[in-house]
């Protein structure tokens, strides 16, 4: 079907990496984005991908892209507790058509 | 500032009793749309909304209807609303110019219905 998927939980010790991993279904997805989401309240854009490209990295954030294992990964360098949310990707589909993943929520621990 | 603005941000209400969560954002947007998040689930959408007048279904739109009479505004009404409904809603806009512009959402309602 339409699903992307995300693993539910990933719990990471203050200053490790964190990487979020998430698999989509449509080879013909334009962009693929993740958003985080802290509580109460809604999704806020953290970085994006083209479809092009393979890696892209952007302060603490780097994503990574196999688009022939159609899987896309969020790798955060030395994790704050403030990154403790929920992590979405979303994939782009040509039809302009954003689709979501189920949600990662990462906890961050002293 | 640059914002969609949601209300209620919490609704307790019972089967059956129409209700309305309402949706505004000051940055000119063409499209609009209203998302559902459930746990394990993740977003899904429900309507959107291309510009003004123009609404079209999402992906569960059974319950739900919408209008768009105004750019800025784009509400959700539950006419009848049932228990499965019991969710977290977002309201989010963007622009129309490009194929990558970035989604904003809103702070969300929560919903229950009893």
């Amino acid at each position: 079907g339409e699903d992307v998927e995300q693993s539910l939980f990933l719990s990471v010790r203050e200053g490790d990496s964190s990487v979020i991993n998430c698999t989509y279904t449509d080879s013909s997805s334009t962009y693929l984005y993740w958003y985080k989401q802290e509580p109460g309240a809604g999704l806020q854009l953290l970085t994006y991908i083209f479809s092009n490209m393979d890696m892209k990295q952007d302060q603490r954030l780097t994503v990574l892209l196999n688009k022939k294992d159609k899987h896309l990964s969020l790798r955060i360098a030395d994790t704050q507790t403030g990154d403790s949310a929920i992590y979405f990707c979303a994939e782009k589909r040509n039809t302009d058509k954003l689709i979501f993943g189920t949600g990662t929520r990462l906890q961050v621990f002293p | 500032e640059a914002q969609v603005t949601q209300n209620p941000r919490y609704l307790i209400t019972v089967t059956g009793k129409k209700l309305t969560v309402t949706c505004s954002q000051n940055m000119n947007h063409e499209y609009m749309s209203w998302y559902r998040q459930d746990p394990g689930l993740g977003l899904r959408q429900i309507y959107y909304s291309m510009n003004v007048e123009v609404t079209d279904k999402g992906d569960v739109p059974e319950g739900y209807k919408v209008s768009r009479k105004e750019k800025r505004n784009f509400p959700l009404i539950l006419e009848s609303p049932s228990p499965n409904q019991t969710s977290l809603y977002f309201c989010a806009s963007r622009r129309t110019g490009s194929t990558n512009e970035k989604l904003f959402f809103g702070s969300g309602t929560q919903l229950s219905v009893l």
